[in-house]
């Protein structure tokens, strides 16, 4: 399958600065790409689908201004956590679809707000 | 919309036991379905696909049969070792979107213990 990293792989951050995670496709041109996040001891929750050279299209209930998605290439999307606060501390994965449908994800950024 | 049913945890086994984990689906035709796994503090690695209706996937000792006639998708392994501990999800194609999303299931964490 294919390789999907993420950078940072966990981050520590004062409430009301921002916070910039990226996911990169490393053997696979990936024109959509999507972000999670994950609760502790829950399953991932679908934030939004990025696409390359157009805007996001965000789920339900996801604020944009405050989840900033920009997927400028093909093989990287970044995840723009902006004027973070502690309940925006979480798991976030990426992923890339696959050619049946599957996702292959990156290995997760661990965000901590302060 | 596609949907799965999976379930629900803890599951603990001794070293070398059966395991089953159930998973049954609701979809419009016969989409691919996915089993995922994810150790603790990492994200998700697709452990095995079916991309049609009576495929078997298979990969590390599991396996999950892809039955039409009880929606079912069950893994499982003959002899689950220690380091099989994880949380396992079921996923398939969300219908909506053009299939491009994934639905998971709610996940079931698998504890092996000596």
């Amino acid at each position: 399958g294919a390789v999907v990293s993420q950078h940072p792989s966990w981050v520590i951050c004062k409430s009301g600065t921002s916070v910039k995670i990226e996911c990169r496709s490393l053997d696979f041109q990936a024109t959509t790409m999507f972000w999670y996040r994950q609760f502790p001891k829950q399953s991932l929750m679908l934030m939004a689908t990025s696409n390359e050279g157009s805007k996001a299209t965000y789920e339900q209930g996801v604020e944009k201004d405050k989840f900033l998605i920009n997927h400028a290439s093909l093989t990287l999307s970044t995840l723009t956590v902006t004027s973070a606060h502690p309940e925006d501390s979480s798991f976030y994965i990426c992923s890339i679809r696959g050619q049946y449908n599957e996702q292959f994800f990156g290995p997760g950024t661990r965000l901590t707000v302060l | 919309g596609n949907s799965v049913t999976q379930m629900e945890g803890p599951v603990t086994l001794s070293e070398e036991a059966f395991l089953t984990i159930n998973c049954t689906y609701t979809a419009t035709g016969y989409p691919s379905l996915f089993w995922y796994v994810q150790y603790p503090g990492e994200g998700l690695q697709l452990l095995l696909k079916a991309t049609k209706a009576d495929d078997k996937g298979s990969n590390k000792g599991f396996e999950a049969t892809y039955r039409k006639e009880t929606t079912s998708f069950h893994l499982e392994k003959g002899s689950v070792q220690v380091s099989d501990s994880a949380v396992y999800f079921c996923a398939l194609p969300n219908a909506t979107g053009g299939g491009n999303k994934l639905t998971f299931g709610t996940g079931t964490q698998l504890k092996v213990e000596l």
